[in-house]
């Protein structure tokens, strides 16, 4: 079975410059998150799709992040414009949906902001 | 607001001696726990989980444990190889996934 993919795997970016990355769900996992890991620290939910319907984005800072999976499958998520507070690595994962938690991550996606 | 912590951010270990990793949760509502093994360069992977219902659960080489009365989860890794060594997050579900800081594991030959 085929992982969670992403890409690309790195991106170096100056401040002020647009970003996207893309993330390709395991077959048939309706639930997908996109994460923010920085340095050191656990990944932090950015938000939650239920198939092409957003779950959760609490903690997606709204003013420059965007995220969108029009046909319930691939998702991209957007920095525009990107600081550089902004530089860390970006998980994807995905789960069955309700009821089946367990979450499967990609190889994410490190961005440098300069 | 709630988190979820490792009690040390390193550990050190001798290949072939068993590991301990520890975490502390806070928020007593979350119901199931996950343990996470990340590699350099890679994504976390799922190690093992456990539900609010149990006590204790086992894997392949790896046992967590869970005590509810003070909030506290920990993995076990039986027979330590140079292949585990890895950051580990404990993560609770109670909403939503939340990730503790990690634990680095080193596993000396």
């Amino acid at each position: 079975e085929a992982g969670v993919a992403q890409s690309p795997r790195y991106k170096i970016i100056e401040k002020r410059q647009s970003v996207a990355f893309w993330c390709n769900p395991i077959s048939g996992h309706a639930t997908l998150y996109w994460y923010q890991q920085i340095l050191g620290q656990g990944p932090k939910l950015l938000i939650q799709f239920q198939n092409n319907g957003v779950v959760d984005d609490s903690q997606l800072p709204k003013d420059r992040f965007s995220a969108e999976r029009l046909k319930g499958v691939d998702s991209t998520l957007k920095i525009q414009p990107a600081k550089l507070e902004d530089s860390a690595v970006y998980l994807c994962a995905s789960s069955l949906g309700p009821g089946e938690e367990t979450q499967y991550f990609g190889p994410g996606t490190r961005l440098l902001v300069l | 607001g709630e988190s979820v912590g490792l009690h040390l951010p390193t550990l050190s270990v001798q290949e072939g001696d068993n590991s301990i990793i520890n975490c502390a949760y806070s928020n007593s509502a979350s119901d199931y726990f996950i343990w996470y093994k990340q590699e350099s360069g890679k994504g976390p992977q799922f190690i093992i989980d456990i539900r609010s219902n149990m006590d204790k659960r086992q894997g392949q080489r790896v046992t967590v444990l869970l005590n509810k009365t003070v909030k506290h989860l920990s993995l076990q890794i039986a027979a330590t190889q140079p292949g585990d060594s890895a950051v580990y997050f404990c993560a609770e579900m109670g909403g939503k996934l939340i990730f503790g800081q990690g634990t680095e594991l080193s596993v000396k030959p």
